[in-house]
């Protein structure tokens, strides 16, 4: 089945370091999008990407940085430079068509 | 984007429609309203989305406005496992979604 993943499901780090979460897609969309979920709030978008080799920043960019090499995947690199990294991470992607956003499972990155 | 106006929370009955409105009175003409679901500590998942017209699909309706500034989204018979926070959602086609606060669905037995 079609879908996106997330990995690792949970994750646990140290301050100060950099930490990659996962986003891969066998959907074949074009965009893909980054956001992040802290406790009883929405979602706030972090960085987007509507074709390969190129992406925008989102609404809360500083701290992170992205690649997107190939269409599947779309990497989210929380750097040392994030204040407060603790957060759930949602990974999504939409088609061409541009209507409905498939999202993975998420991200709940810890930081201690 | 619109800025859309959601209720913080809703209760419903299980087995009873679940009417959740939504406010956009800056809507423009080229903006769809979409609407999903966050069920706790999952990704949001897509329910409906419209231009003008209702809609219906299998898992809700969508009932706009003629003027457009409103919208309800029905879930014409609501289980436990409707319980979610529902996002209102107005955005040119092609554009980035932008997420509300939500309202919280809360369906009890």
């Amino acid at each position: 089945d079609g879908g996106i993943t997330q990995s690792p499901k949970y994750l646990f780090r140290k301050e100060g370091q950099n930490v990659t979460l996962s986003c891969e897609q066998n959907l074949n969309h074009d965009a893909m999008y980054w956001y992040r979920q802290d406790p009883g709030q929405g979602l706030r978008l972090i960085y987007y990407s509507q074709i390969v080799n190129d992406f925008q920043k989102g609404d809360i960019a500083e701290g992170y940085s992205v690649s997107r090499e190939k269409k599947e995947s779309f990497p989210l690199t929380v750097t040392s430079a994030q204040k407060n990294p603790t957060a759930f991470y949602l990974c999504a992607s939409v088609s061409s068509e541009g209507y409905g956003y498939t999202f993975g499972s998420g991200t709940r990155l810890t930081v201690v | 984007d619109a800025k859309t106006t959601q209720p913080p929370s809703m209760d419903c009955a299980e087995g009873r429609a679940a009417n959740l409105p939504c406010n956009h009175s800056t809507i423009s003409g080229n903006e769809y309203v979409y609407w999903y679901r966050q069920i706790h500590s999952q990704g949001p998942q897509y329910i409906i989305h419209g231009l003008k017209n209702n809609e219906t699909n299998e898992m809700a309706s969508l009932i706009i406005t003629e003027d457009r500034k409103s919208s309800t989204l029905i879930l014409p018979h609501a289980t436990l496992r409707d319980t979610a926070v529902y996002y209102c959602i107005v955005r040119p086609y092609g554009n980035k979604l932008v997420f509300g606060a939500g309202t919280i669905l809360r369906v009890k037995s």
